[in-house]
């Protein structure tokens, strides 16, 4: 069945720091595919979202790019602060469903000052 | 502005009792759904609904029950068969309109045992 692989976490980076987040995922056709924050005791905020290959999704200096060729999409950020820290949760649509959202286990990101 | 609103935001459970976490939204969305978080876990499905009154079991769903008699409303009770249910727990809703459309959050609620 369709699955999503994140990096293990914590990754613990210094404030300013080039971040990256890796997805991979397994599915059938083209997913739509999805990052999610979850900030301390808050529920989960979409970040960005990409529907089909080679598509760039990007909000609040976050980007991903749907790659379909290594079934990845991968979060970056260029430079980070301490209010980045926070668990991401990469997610996929799969192409047979109009209900469900397979999940990654989600990566915890502690930025340090 | 819309959104999903979950309340209580904290509810302790005493044994052998039912309790009821409530969810509403006001984005006009037919889907539904309850998650359960536990610390430094992902997300697991309890139940979803597509429709008013229609639902379906998640991966996790013994323990549980809902209703879906209104599109706003999707109350998720956990009932004393439920023997492990400190958790946080988070409901969401989504657009009909296939697989591109992202599911939205409440804040959750947190749940634990007396």
């Amino acid at each position: 069945g369709d699955s999503v692989t994140q990096m293990e976490g914590p990754v613990t980076l210094s404030e300013e720091a080039f971040l990256t987040i890796n997805c991979t995922y397994t599915a059938t056709g083209y997913p739509s595919l999805f990052w999610y924050v979850q900030y301390p005791g808050e529920g989960l905020q979409l970040l960005l979202k990409a529907t089909k290959a080679d598509d760039k999704g990007s909000n609040k200096g976050f980007e991903a790019t749907y790659r379909k060729e290594t079934t990845s999409f991968h979060l970056e950020k260029g430079s980070v602060q301490v209010s980045d820290s926070a668990v991401y949760f990469c997610a996929l649509s799969p192409m047979d469903s109009n209900y469900q959202l397979i999940w990654g286990a989600g990566t915890k990101l502690i930025i340090k000052p | 502005d819309g959104g999903i609103t979950q309340s209580p935001k904290y509810l302790f459970r005493k044994e052998g009792q039912n309790v009821t976490l409530s969810c509403e939204q006001n984005l006009n969305h037919d889907a539904m759904y309850w998650y359960r978080q536990d610390p430094g876990q992902g997300l697991r499905l309890i139940y979803y609904s597509q429709i008013v009154n229609d639902f379906q079991k998640g991966d996790i769903a013994e323990g549980y029950s809902v209703s879906r008699e209104k599109k706003e409303s999707f109350p998720l009770t956990v009932t004393s068969a439920q023997k492990n249910p400190t958790a946080f727990y988070l409901c969401a809703s989504r657009r009909q309109g296939g697989r591109n459309q992202p599911q939205h959050f409440g804040d959750g609620t947190r749940l634990s045992i007396l």
